[in-house]
């Protein structure tokens, strides 16, 4: 089973800053990886996948890089509703497909 | 651009059964696999099972192993999770997320609540 490693836990940004969360994988997941973006009390919902396709209805603030083992989500310039769990997940080698722990990203 | 939505959830005793659905709109369910993911309580997701579109391969997590069961209805565009021998630790909002090209989850439910506590 590949494990996914999200750091930091938790992120505090202020409004119009950047944020940059990371995860890892255990082993490669080559470009197999998703992000996605969970609000209080609300599903998750898909943001990036492919490391570094947006998904539908995700504005270009979001980017997503990395390959292999080592992965990046960028969100250049947070906007109140980014604010948020986020969430990785490999899709290389399944099953299982995992999730890391998730990055909370809350206002400063 | 389709819609999920989670039925059946409820209290329930360790060691009972309980069944939850997930039904389908907007999309051509029997193109497509199905997957439950767990949320318990304050904690990440966790992949719980997975069934192909035709029904033909079916995956479980280890932890839910011989104790749930997934199965789908193309005809009435449903999916569900048959669980049993509950325990404490299955307590979890369950939630029915479609599969994109065998893994990435484009399309999520709301989820459906499942207590297990005596």
């Amino acid at each position: 089973e590949i494990v996914m490693t999200q750091s930091p836990a938790t992120l505090s940004v202020s409004p119009g800053e950047r944020a940059t969360l990371s995860c890892r994988a255990s082993q490669s997941v080559s470009s197999d990886l998703a992000w996605y973006q969970q609000k209080p009390g609300q599903a998750p919902r898909l943001v990036i996948y492919d490391a570094s396709t947006r998904a539908t209805g995700f504005p270009a603030r979001f980017s997503g890089s990395g390959s292999g083992t080592e992965f990046t989500l960028t969100i250049s310039s947070l906007q109140s509703e980014d604010f948020a769990v986020y969430y990785c997940q490999q899709y290389n080698n399944w099953p299982p497909w995992t999730f890391g722990q998730g990055t909370k990203v809350e206002i400063k | 651009q389709g819609q999920l939505v989670e039925s059946g959830g409820g209290v329930v005793q360790p060691g009972r059964s309980l069944r939850v659905s997930c039904a389908a709109s907007g999309f051509s369910f029997s193109s497509y696999g199905l997957h439950w993911v767990r949320q318990a309580p304050g904690k990440g997701l966790e992949w719980v099972a997975v069934i192909w579109y035709d029904g033909s391969k079916k995956y479980y997590a280890d932890s839910v192993k011989g104790r749930f069961t997934i199965s789908r209805e193309n005809f009435k565009n449903t999916v569900y999770l048959e669980m049993s021998s509950l325990r404490a630790d299955d307590t979890a909002v369950y939630y029915c997320a479609r599969d994109w090209q065998v893994g990435k989850f484009d399309i999520w439910g709301q989820g459906t609540m499942v207590t297990v506590s005596s």
